[in-house]
Parts: structure tokens; sequence; C-alpha cells
């Protein structure tokens, strides 16, 4: 198994411009998770969906951000515009769900917004 | 608040020694509890998940205990090595959705 596949691994970009981070989870797995990590603030829980429906964004900052997952193995995490302050490493996680939901990690992206 | 606490935030020991890091949650609800370890510039890689009916588990030179009445899990390392040089994060959830909330981490060095 590939395991969590997320791309790109490096984004640089210019405030105020559009910034698409993508992510595959890993094949048989029905719950999916977007994290953003900072120094400041750890590991932050942004939006999680179960069977491709969102179940909870409280997370989710501000209305800049937005996710979607239109199928079982395809997830986006869209922030439009962008802010330097947006500058961390997102996280995308998956697991099968049910009574043992070990969760497992994708590489992440690392982002900077100049 | 459903917190997560991690202490030392680092820990710095010579190769061979054994030893414990420590996490404590606020709300006895947990559904499991996770160890993570994270290297430098990469994800984080799941180590062991405890459910809330098992005392322990273990992998290898790794063993994570969960004591819910007191809130507190913890990670034991026997014989350390340098390629345990990395941050260990331990977070819980309250349900089977798998939502999780993290703890802040130890970094941990071990010196050859």
């Amino acid at each position: 198994d590939a395991g969590v596949i997320q791309s790109p691994r490096h984004e640089v970009t210019e405030m105020g411009q559009e910034v698409t981070l993508r992510c595959k989870p890993i094949s048989g797995h029905n719950s999916l998770f977007w994290y953003r990590q900072t120094m400041m603030r750890g590991l932050e829980l942004l939006i999680y969906f179960n069977n491709n429906v969102p179940i909870d964004d409280s997370g989710m900052p501000e209305d800049r951000f937005s996710a979607k997952m239109p199928n079982a193995s395809f997830s986006t995490l869209k922030i439009q515009p962008s802010e330097p302050r947006d500058s961390a490493v997102y996280f995308c996680a998956s697991t099968r769900g049910g009574s043992y939901n070990e969760q497992f990690f994708g590489p992440g992206t690392r982002l900077t917004v100049l | 608040k459903q917190e997560v606490t991690q202490i030392p935030a680092a820990l710095s020991v010579p190769e061979g020694e054994n030893l414990v890091l420590n996490c404590s949650f606020t709300d006895s609800a947990i559904y499991n509890l996770q160890w993570f370890r994270q290297d430098p510039g990469k994800g984080l890689t799941s180590l062991l998940l405890i459910q809330s009916s098992q005392r322990e588990q273990t992998s290898g030179r790794l063993n994570a205990s969960l004591d819910k009445s007191s809130g507190r899990s913890t990670l034991y390392i026997a014989a350390s090595q340098p390629g345990d040089s990395a941050t260990y994060l331990c977070a819980r959830s309250t349900s089977n959705t798998g939502k999780l909330i993290f703890g802040q981490g130890t970094t941990l060095q071990v010196k050859p």
C-alpha cells in the first residue's frame, strides 16, 4: 500500500493567491482528516470527512478555507485568498474507522505564503 | 476542554537508557489513545494504539500503557538508541469517528 499521498510537498506562494492542497487516502479507509501544524499551536484538526461527507469543520479557521471530498480516493483543501499567517505544514490522515481506528498520516505539504 | 498534556517537552538521554514519556488528558471519556513519532520535516508515524478497554500495548522495545482513572498514558522505550531521536506525540479520541486531540509532543534526543 502506498500510504496516504499528498501533493504538492512544498508550496511557496504570494499573499492573495489561491492555494490547493491535495490528498489521496489509503484505499479502503472511510475517514479523512486535514490537520495544520505550526510551532505555536502544534497539530490542529481543521476538518474531517466520513464516507466523503464533512462531519466536523469547526477547526477551519475562517471562510478563506474550504475542503472537499468528491469521492473516496481524493480530497482537496483550498485557501483563497492566502495570507502569511497560513504558512504551516498541512497534513492529511485517514483511518478505516470503527472500533480500531488507527490513523495514518501523509508526509504533509509545507506551505509558505510570502 | 479536552486538553492533552505531554511532559517533559524535551528530553536528552544517553544511549542504552530506558525512558518514559508521559501523556495526561483531562477527560476520562476516552475511546482510544494513540502514540506517534515525528521525525524533523516528516509526517507522523503511528507507533501504538490503545483502545479504552485495554491497559497496554507492546511493539518491540516500545510499551504504551493507559490508565483512564488517572487520565494518564505512558510510552516506555527500552534500551534507547540514537535512531529513537524524534518527537513523540500522544493523541486521544473520544468516539469511533477517529477525531484526535494531540498533545504538544516530547522531543527526545538519544546521545551516542
